[in-house]
């Protein structure tokens, strides 16, 4: 039973480049999390989603940064033209089912550098 | 929206309990309380998780206050791989976890 799958694990990007982070769920999981970990820090909860559907995206920056959860594949967190304070690792979790009671399931990353 | 309080670091002896508190004091009646840690280059794991009562499963216990305020994680023996970063979080309504900057535990041999 594979687990929350990233990719890819380390991302490098020049500024004003765009860089896709994908995020594949664990089987049978329908809801996905997109946090944040700037260096030194505590994650920050960014966006939740579900198939097809953003339920709440109140931790997103309102510029450059997208997430989508397609009916088929991975969800996506996209940030354009991107900048060195983007720098961070990325984590995507995901849940069976939503519940304040329900385990949220993470992978192991994305960490992105921005030269 | 900092909910949650804990130390910044601690220490304990391998193979010796270890209480790792928090303080969680504008907490709501149906927040529930989650403990993550997280190992150096490695996501966030699950530990525990309880409302009102204490909470025992095969990683660990925890005791929740009786006003619910605060609440204590005991790793009954801390080995060196429990070494990491421990995050007492609450679950609001939404699904969204407020990660403090943890607890981070060094275990010494």
């Amino acid at each position: 039973n594979a687990g929350v799958m990233q990719n890819p694990r380390h991302l490098v990007r020049r500024r004003g480049q765009e860089a896709r982070l994908r995020c594949s769920p664990m089987k049978g999981h329908s809801h996905v999390y997109w946090y944040r970990q700037l260096p030194e820090e505590g994650l920050k909860f960014m966006v939740y989603l579900q198939k097809e559907n953003i339920i709440d995206e109140s931790g997103m920056p309102k510029e450059r940064f997208s997430a989508e959860f397609p009916k088929e594949g991975p969800s996506i967190l996209r940030i354009q033209q991107v900048v060195r304070g983007d720098s961070a690792a990325y984590f995507c979790a995901s849940s069976p089912i939503r519940g304040q009671y329900n385990e949220q399931f993470f992978g192991p990353g994305t960490r992105l550098t921005v030269l | 929206d900092a909910k949650t309080t804990q130390p910044n670091s601690m220490e304990s002896n391998e193979e010796e309990p270890v209480h790792l508190p928090c303080n969680h004091s504008t907490i709501s009646g149906t927040d529930y309380i989650h403990w993550y840690r997280q190992l150096p280059s490695q996501g966030p794991e699950y530990v525990i998780h309880g409302l009102t009562s204490n909470v025992n499963n095969r990683m660990a216990s925890l005791a929740i206050a009786e006003d619910r305020k605060s609440s204590t994680l005991i790793l009954h023996r801390a080995t060196l791989r429990d070494a990491a970063v421990y995050y007492c979080i609450l679950l609001l309504a939404g699904n969204q976890f407020y990660f403090g900057t943890g607890t981070s535990l060094t275990v010494i041999p």
